[in-house]
């Protein structure tokens, strides 16, 4: 089955720096990669996700990249604020009616 | 529109005895999936159901088990509860499947076995 490494655990940045996050996963027929923000007390929200056509996606200040190749995927958080401390997960899944595998999650923190 | 409800968000239980969690998805949504989140581990897949039929199960023993009613609400069941059986328990809801879209996440179950 699936499996998804995640690095790092945790990353600590400055108010307006860059924050990257990478992920690997294991089956080569997974073609969804979504990734998920976690708050304290809350579920996780997905925050972006990219298909296995596209390399590359945005969303203001986010961004994923995939190498379908090297079997690697990583968000890009630039300008990062307060807000955006919290749980990052990212998560892999495969042929259709496979289920959704994640990774062990990546704890951001910002400081001001 | 409602967003997914799990039912109760904390509960504690002694080692042996067994738990019953449920979880309402968001109305509409046929699949539902479990995960068990615990610190340093992440989420740890449990089983989906789509329209009452589980259609995948992760690597938990068998005191694991779930099933899906045809309103689509789900429940989960532990058996002879266990000290590492402590985690926060939550449920996801989609419209057609959980590699297809978008998941909604609940607020989850917070279980501590003690």
């Amino acid at each position: 089955g699936e499996n998804v490494e995640q690095h790092p655990s945790t990353l600590s940045v400055q108010e307006g720096d860059s924050a990257v996050i990478k992920c690997t996963y294991s089956d080569s027929a997974s073609n969804y990669f979504p990734w998920y923000k976690q708050e304290l007390g809350k579920g996780p929200q997905l925050i972006i996700d990219i298909r296995s056509n596209v390399g590359e996606k945005k969303d203001q200040r986010i961004a994923v990249t995939l190498n379908k190749t090297a079997k690697h995927f990583s968000l890009h958080i630039t300008e990062t604020q307060p807000e955006d401390s919290a749980v990052y997960f990212c998560a892999a899944s495969g042929q259709a009616g496979t289920a959704l595998i994640f990774g062990k999650g990546t704890t951001l923190s910002v400081s001001s | 529109k409602a967003g997914v409800t799990q039912t109760p968000r904390y509960l504690i239980k002694t080692r042996g005895q067994q738990v019953t969690l449920s979880c309402s998805p968001i109305s509409g949504h046929r699949s539902v999936s479990w995960y068990q989140q615990t610190p340093g581990q992440g989420l740890q897949f449990l089983f989906e159901y789509f329209s009452e039929t589980q259609r995948n199960k992760g690597n938990f023993p068998g005191r694991f088990s779930g099933r899906q009613f045809s309103n689509s609400r789900s429940e989960m069941n532990v058996s002879t509860l266990e000290l590492g059986d402590s985690a926060l328990y939550l449920c996801a809801s989609s419209p057609t499947g959980s590699n297809t879209g978008e998941l909604f996440f609940g607020e989850g179950s917070r279980l501590t076995v003690l």
